[in-house]
């Protein structure tokens, strides 16, 4: 079983529209959840944090965690063609040191 | 403030040599960790120090290794290369003692010949 699954894509949804991404973790210890976008050729950015259940909203982007069923969550509100990106899952799997397991990402296309 | 920055940005290098990767974190930052990244693995974790001291390391050969000074700038290294080492590597700075929030730098792209 991978650490944290995403599902690869592409997900392709239409400008407007709510873009949903998903990512299950398999450490049930883990206590610090991310979310990075990707833009072909760069580093990641980092676009929202959450740390404990529920909702965390940040302009059009709002981060839902569910550790009781270890799943992590981003929706785009009123998505546009620039949101077009691989979304990274990273999960910190204890609070001390160790570094962000990534999953693989999820393609995400806007079409205008 | 700045953000991270990573020299060089590019590098060509032949199998068998070794190669330095140096990174500056953002102003205030004294965490450093460092990821590799290629198509098929995805991002993995190298390593990360704090206060000039390796915190944890990942499931990397020993020919990774890294290091970190007093002013919070890291270096890492890789020696005796690879083409499988082909990859583009990553810095990332967070404020550190929990604050688990990393920003990454562009990244050098290393390619082994």
């Amino acid at each position: 079983q991978k650490e944290v699954e995403q599902n690869s894509g592409p997900l392709s949804v239409p400008e407007g529209a709510i873009a949903s991404l998903n990512c299950t973790y398999s450490d049930r210890g883990s206590q610090s959840f991310f979310w990075y976008r990707q833009y072909s050729g760069k580093s990641p950015e980092l676009i929202m944090s959450i740390y404990s259940n529920g909702d965390k909203e940040d302009g059009r982007f709002t981060a839902q965690l569910n550790k009781a069923s270890q799943y992590v969550s981003l929706l785009i509100r009123d998505s546009q063609p620039s949101d077009s990106a691989t979304y990274l899952c990273a999960v910190n799997r204890r609070g001390g040191a160790d570094g962000l397991t990534f999953g693989k990402g999820t393609h995400l296309i806007i079409q205008p | 403030k700045a953000g991270v920055t990573q020299t060089p940005r590019y590098l060509i290098k032949t199998r068998g040599q070794q190669v330095t990767l140096s990174c500056s974190p953002i102003s205030g930052h004294r965490s450093v960790s460092w990821y590799q990244q290629t198509p098929g693995q995805g991002l993995q974790f190298l390593f990360e120090y704090f206060s000039e001291t390796q915190r944890n390391k990942g499931n990397f050969p020993g020919r990774f290794s890294g290091r970190q000074f007093s002013n919070s700038r890291s270096e890492m290294n890789v020696s005796t290369l690879e083409l499988g080492d082909s990859a583009l590597y990553l810095c990332a700075s967070s404020l550190g003692q929990g604050n688990r929030e990393q920003y990454f730098g562009p990244g050098t792209r290393l390619t082994v010949t």
